[in-house]
């Protein structure tokens, strides 16, 4: 297994540009979140899936789109990236609610100009 | 909102001590997990300890829920346990299961 992935490692946006982080996970598992961390403030939720087709927003949402059309995927878009929105991305996943195991992808590094 | 703090925030050991670090939170929760933050930046889930004691070699967690605190042990440390420590956890009355993060404790070992 190849556990969570995450694409890119490393992203350099200009303000008002867009793009799609990418997170796969081969392990079955129905929840799906994303996170975001900055220095000195740990790890802070961004939006969260609990199977297909299901998501909901979490700590810190707002300038993040999110949707689940296969139990694999949970892409995280930026429609206009802000230099606010440079911090390291984490995405997890576990088999049922996110109170079970989490398992986190290496991170997408994005620093926005 | 529920607050979860760890302490000390940094720590600096030799090679061989021991070491015990602190998780608080304000409220009750389903679980809590401790996180192991490489300098590389992975993050590694090193329990899921809801309550009583776990050990994994030379680290150990016990939480006590209704006192609601945490405690992860790290024995014989060496140079691979650097990195960040964080606990995280998840609301009692949480629908969906979201996990809050304490700050984290940076945890560097000298040879």
């Amino acid at each position: 297994n190849a556990g969570v992935t995450q694409t890119p490692k490393f992203q350099v946006l200009k303000t008002g540009q867009s793009m799609t982080l990418q997170c796969a996970q081969d392990m079955n598992h129905e929840y799906m979140s994303w996170y975001r961390q900055d220095p000195g403030m740990g790890l802070r939720l961004i939006h969260y899936s609990v199977g297909a087709g299901i998501t909901d927003q979490g700590e810190v949402p707002n300038g993040y789109n999110v949707s689940r059309s296969t139990t694999e995927d949970f892409p995280l878009r930026l429609l206009s990236a802000a230099p606010s929105q440079t911090s390291v991305y984490f995405c997890a996943s576990s088999y049922g609610q996110g109170s079970d195991e989490q398992y986190f992808g290496p991170g997408t590094r994005l620093t926005v100009t | 909102g529920i607050q979860v703090e760890q302490s000390p925030p940094d720590l600096i050991l030799q090679e061989g001590a021991n070491s015990t670090l602190r998780c608080n939170f304000s409220d009750s929760v389903n679980n809590l997990q401790w996180f192991h933050q490489n300098p590389w930046g992975q993050l590694i889930n090193l329990f899921y300890i809801p309550s009583g004691t776990k050990q994994n070699g030379r680290l150990s967690a016990t939480t006590v829920a209704t006192e609601r605190y945490s405690l992860l042990y790290i024995s014989s440390s060496q140079t691979t346990d650097s990195g960040v420590y964080f606990c995280a956890v998840d609301l009692l009355y949480n629908q969906g299961g979201k996990l809050i993060f304490g700050q984290g404790t940076e945890l560097s070992v000298k040879p």
